[in-house]
């Protein structure tokens, strides 16, 4: 099982709710990842977690907080955001963290309102 | 800082014609190397990676790059594209120190091939 799994596909939301992203992979991976993706533009790295700890936190606002319950989930928990936070977030794991081969899932199509 | 630049961002060509996609990065220590491919609706897989060895290295579905190191050049090639090819690719390169490393994306190309 190579898969990574995203729910949901599609998520919109108000300005002032509170939403989840969720994340699974039994590939018994120790490193997750969080990606924001717009469109036409690559991947950028939110997030990382390894061994269910978080080591990368590139300066992401405080609205977005990433979880990691245990080595195969990955939340992403979604309060108070912008119209500009509309975007792909991608989810992706690893057997270690860095260098190595990400796996990414199909991704979760933010939208806020 | 570390970048990782994807010159061509569309590439039209026609069924059987050859391909050629940029990618430079500026990093000067050790880089892991990777192309990924978006299909219209489908996530990013990868194609192909470079971690050490032989610097030309072949993936999946015909696909092959070369790490030229002195040119700091990773540049992917498929000697005869085919409709079903066409999609966004990205370079990605993974540098830095332990406990720092990152993955940084080029900004993708897009490529279409005519039937």
């Amino acid at each position: 099982d190579t898969e990574v799994t995203q729910t949901p596909k599609h998520l919109v939301m108000g300005m002032t709710n509170k939403k989840s992203l969720k994340c699974e992979q039994h590939m018994g991976h120790r490193a997750m990842y969080w990606y924001k993706q717009k469109a036409k533009k690559p991947p950028e790295l939110m997030f990382v977690y390894s061994y269910e700890k978080l080591s990368i936190n590139e300066s992401v606002p405080s609205r977005f907080s990433p979880e990691c319950p245990n080595s195969s989930l990955l939340n992403l928990h979604l309060h108070a955001l912008q119209p500009e936070d509309s975007a792909l977030y991608l989810c992706a794991s690893s057997q270690d963290q860095f260098p190595d081969t990400q796996y990414f899932g199909p991704g979760t199509r933010l939208t806020v309102l | 800082a570390q970048s990782v630049s994807q010159h061509n961002h569309h590439v039209i060509l026609s069924e059987a014609a050859s391909l050629e996609l940029g990618c430079n990065y500026s990093y000067g220590g050790t880089v892991n190397l990777f192309w990924y491919v978006q299909y219209p609706g489908q996530h990013l897989q990868l194609l192909l990676k470079y971690f050490s060895g032989d610097p030309l290295v072949k993936g999946i579905k015909g696909f092959e790059a070369e790490f030229i190191k002195s040119k700091f050049s990773f540049n992917l090639r498929k000697p005869s594209v085919q409709w079903s090819d066409t999609a966004e690719y990205f370079c990605a390169v993974n540098a830095g120190t332990s406990g720092t490393y990152k993955y940084i994306f080029g900004t993708g190309t897009r490529l279409k091939v005519l039937a």
